[in-house]
C-alpha cells in the first residue's frame, strides 16, 4: 500500500542552524502539507502546498519557514534559524484532492529537537 | 473559531474490555468530525469519520462514533479492545469552508494484558 515517508526520524540541531525536513509524497497525491506538534500540545496545521505554491499557511509558518517541491517527488519544509521553540514533531500529508472529501495521508513524522 | 477538546490525556483499559474515548467540539454550524490513531514509529491512520447522514459511523479496526449534535459530541468507542490497539488518538474537526483540520490534544490509550 502506498504510504508518505519523512526523513530523517529524529534530527537534533544547534540553535541558530538551519534544517531541512524531507518528505515523500504518495505518488499520484497533488496536495501537500506539513503540521507540527510541540509535545503535549495539538497537531497544529502549518502549509499546505499544491501546483508548486502554497495555497494556504498558518500564522505559525513566519519568514523562518518555507517549503519547496524540488522534484517530481520531495516535499521539504525549511526552518532557516531554528528557535528552541521549533522543537516538535513534524508531520507531513498528502491527498489526492481538496476538501474534506479528500483524506490526508500522513507520514510517520520528523522529530526535531533544537539545542 | 473552531475548537476540539479531549478531556483525557490517558486512557488505561484491559485487553477484551469495552473502549470510549471522549471527543467533544466546538463550531457553529455541522462539523465534519475524524478520528485519526497514531501507532508508535507509524503517521497518523483515519479510522473514521463522519460528514452527514447516519450519526452511528463504522471505521476501520472495529471503531465506530457516534455524533451527537446536542452534546457537541464525537465520542469513540470500540466493544473489545485489543493489546495492538494502544496508541494515541487524535479527534479532528474541519468545516465547509476549510478542509484543514483543527486537531484535538489526542489521547493515549493503554492496554494491560
Amino acid at each position: 500500500e502506498p504510504e508518505v515517508t519523512q526523513t530523517p526520524s529524529h534530527q537534533v540541531t544547534q540553535m541558530g542552524q538551519e534544517v531541512i525536513l524531507r518528505c515523500v509524497p504518495i505518488s499520484n497525491h497533488l496536495y501537500f502539507y506539513w503540521y507540527r506538534q510541540i509535545l503535549g500540545q495539538k497537531v497544529e496545521f502549518l502549509v499546505s502546498f499544491y501546483n508548486n505554491e502554497i495555497s494556504e499557511k498558518s500564522e505559525i509558518f513566519d519568514d523562518q519557514f518555507s517549503v519547496e517541491r524540488p522534484d517530481g517527488s520531495n516535499f521539504t519544509l525549511k526552518i532557516r534559524s531554528t528557535k528552541l521553540e521549533d522543537s516538535a514533531m513534524y508531520f507531513c500529508a498528502s491527498s489526492e484532492g481538496r476538501g474534506n472529501y479528500n483524506e490526508q495521508f500522513f507520514g510517520p513524522g520528523t522529530r526535531l529537537t533544537v539545542l | 473559531a473552531q475548537s476540539v477538546t479531549q478531556p483525557d490525556i490517558h486512557i488505561t483499559v484491559s485487553e477484551g474490555a469495552s473502549l470510549e474515548l471522549r471527543c467533544n467540539y466546538s463550531y457553529g454550524a455541522t462539523p465534519y468530525l475524524f478520528w485519526y490513531v497514531q501507532s508508535p514509529g507509524q503517521g497518523l491512520q483515519l479510522l473514521l469519520k463522519y460528514f452527514s447522514g447516519d450519526t452511528l459511523v463504522q471505521g476501520i479496526k472495529g471503531f465506530e462514533a457516534e455524533f451527537k449534535r446536542s452534546q457537541s459530541s464525537f465520542n469513540l468507542r470500540k466493544p473489545s479492545v485489543h493489546w495492538s490497539d494502544a496508541a494515541e488518538y487524535f479527534c479532528a474537526l474541519s468545516s465547509g469552508g476549510s478542509y484543514i483540520p483543527t486537531f484535538g490534544r489526542g489521547t493515549s490509550l493503554i492496554v494491560h494484558p
